[in-house]
């Protein structure tokens, strides 16, 4: 079975440009989630789908993150304009529906200078 | 509320030894606690995890031990080998609601050889 697929694997930005990251979940998973990882911590959620819907985006900083998760498979999170404390480690992962195992992909490793 | 407080920060354990990672929570709604382990480079992976209604759960090496009164639970690795180097994450979420995991800040774990 593939695991959850991300991309790029890194990137390297200026601040106030724009970025965006891409996630292929584990098939037929219908949760997806995006965390920030920042160096020296645990995960953080940013978002959290289920199906197309969002279930979860409390602590998504709305008014330069979005994310959208089309036919409820692949999805998108987008940084717009980017600030150097967005640096961190971006972390997609998937579940079977909203139940517990969560499955991480390899993450998205943002700098922004 | 929603903090889960994890130590130590780093952890420095002998071949063959025993290694433990204490984590404490507050909020009693949680009901759901799984340990991740981390490469350097990689998502975290589920490592082992734990429901309230047992006290301990063993898989292989790796043990978690849970005290629900004291509102902590610990991670023991047995006989640690150098392979088992890398960032341990515990976690907390609870199964009614969004299953949102609140995440530790994460343990350094190196073993020497």
């Amino acid at each position: 079975e593939a695991g959850v697929a991300q991309s790029p694997r890194y990137k390297i930005i200026e601040k106030r440009q724009s970025v965006a990251f891409w996630c292929n979940p584990i098939s037929g998973h219908a949760t997806l989630y995006w965390y920030q990882q920042i160096l020296g911590q645990g995960p953080k959620l940013l978002i959290q789908f289920q199906n197309n819907g969002v279930v979860d985006d409390s602590q998504l900083p709305k008014d330069r993150f979005s994310a959208e998760r089309l036919k409820g498979v692949d999805s998108t999170l987008k940084i717009q304009p980017a600030k150097l404390e967005d640096s961190a480690v971006y972390l997609c992962a998937s579940s079977l529906g909203p139940v517990i195992e969560q499955y991480f992909g390899p993450g998205t490793r943002l700098t922004v200078t | 509320q929603q903090q889960v407080k994890q130590s130590p920060q780093s952890l420095i354990v002998q071949k063959g030894g025993i290694s433990i990672i204490n984590c404490a929570y507050e909020n009693t709604a949680f009901d759901y606690f799984p340990w991740y382990q981390q490469f350097p480079g990689k998502g975290p992976a589920l490592l082992i995890a734990i429901r309230p209604d047992v006290s301990e759960k063993k898989e292989g090496r790796f043990t978690i031990s849970f005290n629900k009164s004291a509102k902590q639970f610990s991670l023991h690795i047995m006989d640690s080998q150098p392979g088992d180097s890398a960032t341990y994450f515990c976690a907390a979420s609870s199964t009614s609601g969004t299953y949102k995991y609140i995440f530790g800040t994460g343990t350094r774990l190196k073993v020497l050889a």
